[in-house]
């Protein structure tokens, strides 16, 4: 059974400070990942990656993957209070099937 | 942007009535998906529907389900005999082509009573 993990579950900071958020899977067929923000409503893609070692930025965010170790990261540097939200990380099959992690509550208090 | 759009938002239905819940992808996608996410739990596939036909399911998608592009712009999810354990946002997505990032819709809140 496909299985992804994110860690941590969630995570209190204050404006300004970096955060680390990581996701592990073990996807059948394995093609992708992808990173989501959830905020009220509709999860809102970040970021997809596909071949190891090369990041991806947008902005203060950056993402990376390990296909190796079956791991990926998303950064956030110099967070502020917009940054609160839940960020889900999916595994997505060569179907196009979405296997998500539980999400990671990132709180960022000014 | 282009964007999924659901309706209705919020939809509350009595045990064992059927429900449908609505969905316009990305007006030139090919790809279309149904997830749903129960309060607190993860979001779980569904479905995915391509060419006009269902290429993947889960085992939550049971005889009780069931999926329709009835025309060039909808794409719907139809639950014959609703249960209580239905209750959960549904979120329809699409995608472009298969190599492209799936984009959600605000989804659908089904409440069961």
């Amino acid at each position: 059974e496909d299985k992804v993990v994110q860690s941590p579950l969630s995570l209190v900071v204050h404006e300004g400070d970096t955060v680390t958020l990581n996701c592990s899977y073990e996807v059948t067929n394995f093609r992708s990942l992808l990173w989501y923000k959830q905020e009220k409503k509709a999860p809102t893609f970040l970021f997809m990656l596909t071949s190891s070692g090369i990041e991806k930025k947008s902005g203060r965010l950056s993402s990376i993957l390990d296909k190796k170790e079956l791991f990926s990261i998303l950064n956030i540097t110099a967070t502020q209070t917009g940054d609160s939200a839940v960020y889900l990380c999916a595994g997505v099959t060569s179907y196009g099937k979405l296997t998500f992690g539980q999400g990671t509550i990132l709180t960022v208090h000014p | 942007e282009p964007e999924v759009t659901q309706t209705p938002s919020h939809q509350v239905t009595q045990m064992g009535q059927e429900v449908i819940l609505r969905c316009v992808p990305i007006s030139n996608h090919l790809y279309f998906y149904w997830y749903r996410q129960i309060l607190g739990q993860k979001v779980e596939f569904l479905v995915s529907f391509y060419n006009n036909e269902i290429s993947e399911k889960s085992e939550i998608f049971d005889d009780q389900f069931s999926v329709e592009r009835p025309d060039g712009s909808n794409f719907t999810l139809k639950i014959r005999s609703t249960k209580l354990e239905d209750s959960a946002m549904y979120f329809c997505a699409s995608r472009l082509e298969a190599d492209q990032p799936q984009h959600f819709g605000d989804g659908t809140r089904l409440s069961i009573l």
